[in-house]
This record gives C-alpha cells, sequence and structure tokens, in this order.
C-alpha cells in the first residue's frame, strides 16, 4: 500500500465551478501536511500548509481528518490557470528527520 | 536569482555511461535533497543531505552516489546508466529538517534535470 493515495482524476472543471478532492495517508504518526502544485514539466510548488483546524488561502480550502487519516483540497471558483496536477504531501513520523512523502497528484483541468 | 538551481536541464546519455547532475542552492538552507520522478509521476526521496551530512538514503542502487561538498552544494553522479534510470531527478531544500518548529517547512524545488538513457 502506497503511503500517500490520491485518485489521479482527470477532474474536468468549468471555469467558475467548484472541486474537491482527497488524499489519504497510511502513517498514523505523520505530523505534517501540505499541497503542493506542479504544472506539466515544471517543479513542484507550495500551495498551502494544512493545519489541524483546516485552513483557507483565498479560493483554496484544505482540511484534514486525522481519525480517517486523510487531507482535502477545495478549490472555488475555479480559473483557468488553476489547470495542474496537485500533489498531497504528508512529512513526518516519530523521528525528527521525518521525510515528505509524495502522492502522485490529481490532475485538474478546468474548461472554459 | 534563482533559488534552487540544477544542471544540466536535460541529459541525453547510452546505457552504461557515467553522468553527474549538479544542484546549488542560494537559500542558505540546511537541508537538501534529490527526488526521483518516473513516468507515473510519482515523487520519490533519494536522499538527504544536512549541513553535507547523509541523513536519509532510500533504497537507492548504490550506483547512485549523492556528494555535498558543501552546504549550498548537492551533486548526485550515476554510474552505469540503465534504462529505467530515465526520470527527472528534482533536488529540494528546506530550511532545516530535524529541529522544532520545523514542522511546516516549505521544500523549495530546482526546475529538475530530465534525464533520458538510450
Amino acid at each position: 500500500r502506497k503511503e500517500v493515495e490520491q485518485d489521479p482524476g482527470p477532474f474536468n472543471v468549468p471555469e467558475g465551478a467548484t472541486v474537491a478532492f482527497n488524499c489519504t495517508y497510511s502513517n498514523s504518526a505523520s505530523q505534517s501536511f501540505f499541497w503542493y502544485r506542479q504544472d506539466c514539466r515544471k517543479e513542484p510548488k507550495l500551495l498551502m500548509s494544512v493545519y489541524s483546524s483546516g485552513n483557507e488561502d483565498g479560493r483554496f480550502t484544505a482540511q484534514l481528518n486525522r481519525a480517517s487519516q486523510y487531507i482535502s483540497l477545495l478549490i472555488r471558483d475555479s480559473k483557468l490557470s488553476d489547470s495542474a496536477t496537485y500533489l498531497c504531501v504528508v512529512k513526518g513520523g516519530l523521528d525528527s528527520w521525518g521525510k515528505f512523502q509524495f502522492g502522485a497528484g490529481t490532475q485538474v483541468v478546468v474548461t472554459p | 536569482d534563482t533559488a534552487v538551481s540544477q544542471t544540466p536541464k536535460y541529459l541525453v546519455t547510452q546505457m552504461g555511461n557515467d553522468k553527474s547532475i549538479k544542484c546549488e542552492q542560494n537559500l542558505g538552507h540546511d537541508t537538501m535533497y534529490w527526488y526521483k520522478q518516473d513516468s507515473k509521476k510519482f515523487l520519490k526521496i533519494m536522499f538527504s543531505y544536512n549541513n553535507k551530512e547523509l541523513i536519509i538514503n532510500e533504497t537507492v542502487p548504490n550506483r547512485f552516489s549523492p556528494k555535498s561538498p558543501d552546504k549550498a552544494h548537492l551533486n548526485l553522479h550515476i554510474n552505469s546508466l540503465e534504462l529505467g534510470d530515465s526520470a527527472v531527478y528534482f533536488c529540494a531544500t528546506d530550511p532545516k529538517s530535524g529541529v522544532a518548529g520545523a514542522r511546516y517547512n516549505e521544500q523549495f524545488f530546482g526546475p529538475g534535470t530530465r534525464l533520458t538513457v538510450l
């Protein structure tokens, strides 16, 4: 079983619509959670960290459910520029040199 | 001024050759990483260095040898290249992985080196 699992998509979203997707992780000792964005043939870039109480950054909302071991990302009012692959990242464990574990990504395609 | 740079950007080579990829960061970060992203887009950690010391060494063939001459550089040398080594290799850094308060450290990635082995 992969440590971080994501629905690969693609999620085809009309411009202006809302899209949401989840990511599950297997290590219950994980401490830190992130969403990264990766455009085609580019490097991953941090979109947002995910805090225990959930957090919002503009049109993006992230939630963490520790009991069920998943995090979610919701994008409101989708823009064409939101088309990308969204990588779920889970860090940490009992040791302090927690590795970043990446999911394989969820592809989002926003259409006009 | 690029924060994390990698050279070369593209590398096409024959099976059996030996090649190196270089990474440099000007962020003053202590921790540097090498990741491999294969054709299925899965980004997998290979190595991590903190202050020139190897701290993470995943199950990577010993044909891959990282080297950190100083805190700002982490190079990756690959011997006897195989077809399965074809991938995009990303270098990344973060301020300091192993200290309290580092939970939400962001990782900064280089632009990647696309390696094709023929």
